[in-house]
């Protein structure tokens, strides 16, 4: 099983709306990551949970909170998001390891993504 | 930072002709991987080059990653509809941290 399941699909918030986005995967991977991809732009990493444990914060807003409940589950919090925001959020996941080297295997798994719409 | 740019941005070619797009990292990657990613989808796992003038091929995809481990290319022969979608490069820096760079993108149209 190679899936990585984003839930909700679609998701319509207002300006002081709390909404999460929830993410799931069952390949036993460790490195969990959160990206935003907007309109003809590629993925741009946001989060990076590792065992569990927030190890990379791209400088992201605190409007956006994390949160990696145990190895399967990513959760991604919104509140008070601004209409920027709209966007892809896609969720990946990976193997690790975490050293670099020559096997350094990083390869992202996505799950379909949230499309959402801050109005 | 990291930046990994990619040329051309898009591409139209007639159903049956080659594509070939190019990516260039502003530092030493320890990795390149390829993604596609069709219309309305995510992005998907193509391959991982390693190795220092690698060259890895897929049916009628060939890859290649760069003797200094700073460019890669991905080359379609004879396109089919089917190749249609924007095909990032992402890279792994030498650090050995988990954070992957993709690049800028190319998009690709196939004209039947």
């Amino acid at each position: 099983d190679t899936e990585v399941t984003q839930t909700p699909k679609h998701l319509v918030m207002g300006m002081t709306n709390k909404k999460s986005l929830k993410c799931e995967q069952h390949m036993g991977h460790r490195a969990m990551y959160w990206y935003k991809q907007k309109a003809k732009k590629p993925p741009e990493l946001m989060f990076v949970y590792s065992y569990e444990k927030l190890s990379i914060n791209e400088s992201v807003p605190s409007r956006f909170s994390p949160e990696c409940p145990n190895s399967s589950l990513l959760n991604l919090h919104l509140h008070a998001l601004q209409p920027e925001d709209s966007a892809l959020y896609l969720c990946a996941s990976s193997t690790g390891p975490l050293a670099g080297g020559p096997s350094a295997k990083n390869i992202q798994y996505f799950g379909a993504g949230t499309r959402l719409s801050v109005l | 930072g990291q930046q990994v740019m990619q040329i051309p941005q898009y591409q139209h070619v007639q159903e049956g002709e080659d594509f070939t797009t190019y990516c260039n990292s502003s530092t030493t990657l320890s990795n390149i991987q390829w993604y596609k990613q069709r219309p309305g989808g995510h992005p998907v796992f193509l391959i991982q080059l390693v190795k220092s003038g690698e060259v890895k091929k897929q049916k009628r995809l060939t890859f290649q990653f760069g003797e200094a481990k700073k460019n890669s290319s991905l080359h379609i022969t004879a396109t089919q509809t089917t190749d249609v979608g924007t095909y990032f490069c992402a890279g792994l820096d030498s650090g050995g941290y988990q954070k992957v760079t993709f690049g800028t993108g190319t998009k690709l149209q196939v004209i039947p």
